[in-house]
């Protein structure tokens, strides 16, 4: 069974800093592509970062680039997004997902989420 | 950036009832659309990709059509758990798969 377990969600201030991490479980991580999608609360969903299984392709939304990186530990079977000078607007549930197989684009199987407040 | 526009925003339908849900992307996305079921307090399930296939798990009541800029996800009766509310996802230009604003479907 594919499980991705989210964490680090937390109240930070706006300019500060976090790591999400997400443990993924069920399946063969390496060969896996990953994202990251936020909901901000009562609001959609909106894509957030790609990384492919190899982490030779990577993709960030405008609204976050040059701000948040995505890595991951294909050994801890583990997705990261370090999110710096964070904002208002950040705050939202951020989901780790795994990509259907053969479609990186369309996230397939979703953690629970975990949840980003900046508020000062 | 392609815009996804959803309609209606709240859809009020009977148990049994077929509901239908729409989606207009602003540009050609030939078939690469999906459909999400979000329920409160829990993550999006995947129901559609490719416009029209079924995800795995997904039950057949369930069915996708359109192509193009047109994209309509069609309930054929409506049980109990399906009151949740639909996001369209456009994935033909991407990144970003950006996604509509969700319609909600309610008693």
């Amino acid at each position: 069974e594919v499980q991705l377990v989210e964490s680090g969600g937390v109240l930070v201030q706006p300019g500060g800093s976090l790591r999400l991490s997400c443990a993924a479980s069920g399946f063969t991580f390496s060969d896996s592509s990953m994202n990251w999608v936020r909901q901000a609360p009562g609001k959609g969903l909106e894509w957030v970062s790609y990384i492919s299984g190899g982490r030779s392709i990577i993709y960030y939304a405008d609204s976050v680039k040059g701000r948040f990186t995505i890595s991951r530990d294909n050994v801890k079977n583990s997705l990261y997004l370090q999110m710096n000078s964070l904002r208002a607007e950040d705050t939202a549930v951020y989901y780790c997902a795994r990509s259907q197989v053969g479609l990186a684009a369309v996230p397939m199987y979703w953690g629970q989420g975990t949840l980003v407040t900046v508020s000062s | 950036e392609i815009v996804v526009t959803q309609s209606p925003a709240t859809l009020s339908v009977s148990p049994g009832d077929r509901a239908t849900l729409s989606c207009r992307a602003s540009q050609s996305v030939s078939s690469n659309f999906a459909w999400y079921q979000q329920k409160p307090g829990q993550a999006p399930r995947l129901l559609i990709y490719g416009a029209s296939t079924r995800a795995t798990g997904i039950p057949a009541r369930f069915s996708g059509s359109g192509s193009g800029t047109e994209f309509t996800l069609t309930i054929s009766s409506l049980q109990s758990e399906d009151f949740a509310v639909y996001y369209c996802q456009q994935y033909g230009n991407w990144p970003p798969g950006t996604f509509g604003q969700g319609t909600k479907v309610e008693i």
